[in-house]
């Protein structure tokens, strides 16, 4: 059973320019979860999602974030006009589902780099 | 609001010492906390989760307790070597999702 993918492991991106980081949960997995690390601080939650719908997007910048996941296909994280601000590991988990004990399993992290 | 906070911040031990590190929390309205390893330039990796109703979990020569009501947990490592030198990250979750909380993480360095 494969962990949680991540693509790429690394993008650097000009100020102005988009970014699109991908997640493909753990087989069986139905529920991701986005957290950015930045620089020298700790793991900060972004959002929430199962397939086709956000459920809590709390943690999430109010403007050029987004995220989803399609029936089909990776969640992904898509940051508008990147400033250098953005410039962060971020960090995908799955979880089989939200109620009871389930842990919540890490990909490797895509690490953007924002110039 | 929730806030984790992990004492030490960094800790520098011999190779065959056991130690402790420790969490705590301002909310114990938790559904569970989890203890992860995070080697450098690399994502986590899950070490222990522990529920709300448990006390403590163990895993080979891992051991983390819970105590709810006092908002505290504590990660035990017996006979610590070179390879355990990381950084652990705890985390408590909450909410409706289930969203993890995390601290700023304990810096191990194990020297042979």
């Amino acid at each position: 059973n494969a962990g949680v993918m991540q693509n790429p492991r690394h993008l650097v991106r000009r100020r102005g320019q988009e970014a699109r980081l991908r997640c493909s949960p753990m087989k069986g997995h139905s529920h991701v979860y986005w957290y950015r690390q930045l620089p020298e601080e700790g793991l900060k939650f972004m959002v929430y999602l199962q397939k086709e719908n956000i459920i809590d997007e709390s943690g999430m910048p109010k403007e050029r974030f987004s995220a989803e996941f399609p029936k089909e296909g990776p969640s992904i994280l898509r940051i508008q006009q990147v400033v250098r601000g953005d410039s962060a590991a971020y960090f995908c988990a799955s979880s089989p589902r939200s109620r009871g004990p389930y842990e919540q399993y890490f990909g490797p992290g895509t690490r953007l780099t924002v110039t | 609001k929730q806030e984790v906070t992990q004492i030490p911040a960094a800790l520098s031990v011999p190779e065959g010492e056991n130690l402790v590190l420790n969490c705590s929390f301002t909310d114990s309205a938790i559904y569970n906390l989890q203890w992860f390893r995070q080697d450098p330039g690399k994502g986590l990796t899950s070490l222990l989760l522990i529920q709300s109703s448990q006390r403590e979990q163990t895993s080979g020569r891992l051991n983390a307790s819970l105590d709810k009501s006092s908002g505290r947990s504590t990660l035990y490592i017996a006979a610590s070597q070179p390879g355990d030198s990381a950084t652990y990250l705890c985390a408590v979750s909450e909410g409706g999702s289930e969203k993890l909380v995390f601290g700023k993480g304990t810096k191990l360095t194990v020297n042979p």
